[in-house]
């Protein structure tokens, strides 16, 4: 069964950094693609980022309006993707969620709310 | 960036049929296979859950009543026979060379 495990939220202030976990089981992680979304309060859905496979080249893309701010990783012995936030600002207040993205985006993980505030 | 426009509400009759579209005002305005559509259902209190992609794949999981397609330029997300369990936000997202963009969601109400 394909389970994504999102950790690592909580609150923190403006300005400051948090890293999100997304842990993966019941398939190949290494054969995958892994994508962050978000939703903040009140709001729609928001792509956040992505990081091909290493077969792939293990590259990322990032929405506009978080590139150069927030970067993702991932560790395949592990099968955790990261999500390193930085810079952080009260409209980043959201819950993050992680997808498995091969060749589509299928699951999901039930997400990790993060709270920028001071 | 490019701007995706969904209705922002609908309202269904138990066993009706309804529409969502997918619009886009990126360049040719017209929604294409190339922009991989995917449409997602979210319940409040719960994780979104991957209903339609590229255009019209369903998973395993996504009830043959819902049907994607594309209709007059859009993206479309059919819904023929809602259910009570049907009602909730309904989102796509929209695929533009690398960046991915959602619509602003559609509340759909089965009454």
């Amino acid at each position: 069964e394909v389970q994504l495990v999102e950790s690592g939220g909580g609150l923190v202030k403006p300005g400051r950094s948090l890293r999100l976990s997304c842990t993966a089981s019941g398939f190949t992680f290494g054969d995958y693609g892994m994508s962050w979304f978000r939703q903040a309060p009140g709001k729609g859905l928001e792509w956040v980022g992505f990081i091909r496979s290493k077969p792939y080249g293990g590259t990322t893309e990032y929405a506009a309006s978080v590139k150069g701010r927030f970067a993702i990783s991932r560790d395949d012995s592990k099968s955790i993707a990261y999500l390193h936030m930085n810079s952080l600002k009260t409209e980043d207040t959201a819950v993050y969620y992680c997808t498995r993205d091969g060749d589509i985006t299928d699951y999901w993980g039930q997400g990790t709310l993060v709270t920028v505030s001071s | 960036q490019a701007v995706v426009t969904q209705e922002p509400s609908l309202t269904v009759s138990p066993g009706g049929t309804v529409t969502l579209t997918c619009g886009s005002s990126t360049g040719t305005g017209v929604v294409t296979s190339g922009h991989n559509p995917y449409w997602f259902q979210h319940k409040p209190g719960q994780a979104p859950r991957t209903l339609i992609y590229h255009t019209r794949n369903k998973h395993s999981w996504t009830p043959a009543r819902f049907s994607g397609s594309l209709l007059g330029g859009k993206a479309a997300l059919t819904l023929s026979g809602a259910q009570p369990e049907d009602e909730a936000e309904y989102y796509c997202l929209l695929s533009y060379s690398g960046a991915r963009v959602f619509g602003g969601g559609t509340k759909l109400t089965v009454l």
